[in-house]
């Protein structure tokens, strides 16, 4: 059965500070794998990885991918207080997405 | 361009009630979904239509039902609501024919069974 994985589950730092997030995954047929980031209503898309080893960037975000040991990170440097969301990491199979639980990010002033 | 909508925003049904959560999009997507998001669950797919006309189940069909209307709509109905059901119903839609696409999320529903 399709699985993904985020670690951790919560994650409280100070303004400033750089924080990573996991996500772990086992599907069957990789297509892509996609950050979503979630504030009070619907998921926003972030980035999209296909390829192993390349970084895709925007701003303060960053994520890479690692296809063979099947994992993601997406790192967050000079984290300001409206990063403060949930981050969901979903990955495409054959032909659906499978979310992770989400990791939810709190960013103390 | 409105994207994704959903409505209602909020509904609060009593156990065996039914009703029908609506959803369109203005952005000639093929593929649509349906999704439910528990605390410390994720989202979970309850059924998705990946184009015009074709119907699946997802990971969690038990206990709804969906009709792809046309292109752009794509309702899910619950025919007796249980307080299992409480839960915020997200719709979804993406092109498809290409082999990597994004989701586009509604702004969900949050359904409250008594």
């Amino acid at each position: 059965e399709d699985k993904v994985v985020q670690s951790p589950l919560s994650l409280v730092v100070h303004e400033g500070d750089t924080v990573t997030l996991n996500c772990s995954y086992e599907v069957t047929n990789f297509r892509s794998l996609l950050w979503y980031k979630q504030e009070k209503k619907a998921p926003t898309f972030l980035f999209m990885l296909t390829s192993s080893g390349i970084e895709k960037k925007s701003g303060r975000l960053s994520s890479i991918l690692d296809k063979k040991e099947l994992f993601s990170i997406l790192n967050i440097t000079a984290t300001q207080t409206g990063d403060s969301a949930v981050y969901l990491c979903a990955v495409q199979g054959a032909q659906k997405l499978v979310f992770g639980q989400g990791t939810r990010l709190t960013i103390n002033p | 361009n409105a994207g994704v909508t959903q409505t209602p925003k909020f509904q609060v049904l009593k156990t065996g009630q039914s009703m029908t959560l609506q959803c369109a999009q203005d952005m000639n997507h093929n593929s649509m979904y349906w999704y439910r998001q528990d605390p410390g669950m994720g989202l979970r797919l309850i059924y998705y239509s990946a184009s015009e006309g074709t119907t699946d189940k997802g990971e969690v069909p038990n206990g709804y039902n969906v009709s792809r209307l046309n292109k752009r709509e794509f309702s899910l109905r619950l025919e007796s609501a249980a307080p299992s059901q409480t839960s915020v119903y997200f719709c979804a839609s993406s092109v498809t024919g290409q082999s990597l696409y994004e989701q586009y999320f509604g702004p969900g529903t949050r359904l409250t069974v008594t």
